[in-house]
């Protein structure tokens, strides 16, 4: 399996529901993020991890809780969500040196009913 | 805060068009990225430009860098309905943060 995958690729939830997403890159990278995707919206940066520390929180609220548990794996816990978060949630990994191109998984389909 | 503005927000040609989108910015960017997105899926990077003045070419896919590097441009000669998607064009600051600044993108559709 190469580059970054993300798992589940839909997920249909209720505002009480608890889920989580999955991230799993391969291409030895250092740093992971995930960004949500918007109808009509630039995307917007939720989480930065380097070495699997966090180094950007952008004003994200706290039903969105990010895990890193080592370089390759990242995961997006989801509780109490509202239908306003239903988007596309982006995955996406780099180098932490250098020019940062990031390299993308294919998204995760959210609707939050 | 940076800003990446890209023009036209939406684009119909007809297959065998040539066409020109555009990124632009007041701000300088160390380097800045191309990706294309296709419906459901995620951003694919197309290249990335460093130098101020730079031109690069993929195919029949053309990326230039403003020389003070504010701005960029990508070019498609002879485009073709698999070009179809968003573009989108995202700004390294440089100053030590992992955060891209992205645009919103131009949505392309190609009619054959």
């Amino acid at each position: 399996e190469t580059g970054v995958t993300q798992t589940p690729r839909h997920l249909v939830m209720g505002m009480t529901n608890k889920k989580s997403l999955k991230c799993e890159q391969h291409l030895g990278h250092n740093a992971m993020y995930w960004y949500k995707q918007s109808a009509k919206k630039p995307l917007e940066l939720m989480f930065v991890y380097n070495f699997k520390e966090q180094t950007e929180n952008n004003s994200v609220p706290s039903r969105f809780s990010p895990e890193c548990p080592n370089s390759s794996h990242l995961f997006l816990h989801l509780h109490t969500l509202q239908p306003e978060d239903s988007a596309l949630y982006l995955c996406a990994s780099s180098h932490n040196r250098g020019v940062y191109e990031q390299y993308f998984g294919p998204g995760t389909r959210l609707t939050v009913t | 805060t940076q800003l990446l503005e890209q023009s036209p927000q939406f684009l119909s040609i007809q297959e065998g068009e040539n066409l020109t989108v555009y990124c632009n910015s007041s701000s300088v960017f160390s380097s800045l990225q191309w990706y294309r997105q296709e419906p459901g899926e995620g951003p694919v990077l197309l290249v990335t430009v460093v130098t101020g003045g730079e031109v690069k070419k993929l195919k029949r896919l053309t990326f230039q860098f403003g020389d003070a590097r504010k701005d960029s441009s990508l070019h498609i000669t002879a485009a073709q309905p698999g070009d179809t998607g968003l573009y989108l064009c995202a700004g390294e600051s440089g100053a030590g943060s992992y955060q891209l600044t992205f645009g919103k993108g131009t949505k392309l559709s190609v009619i054959p």
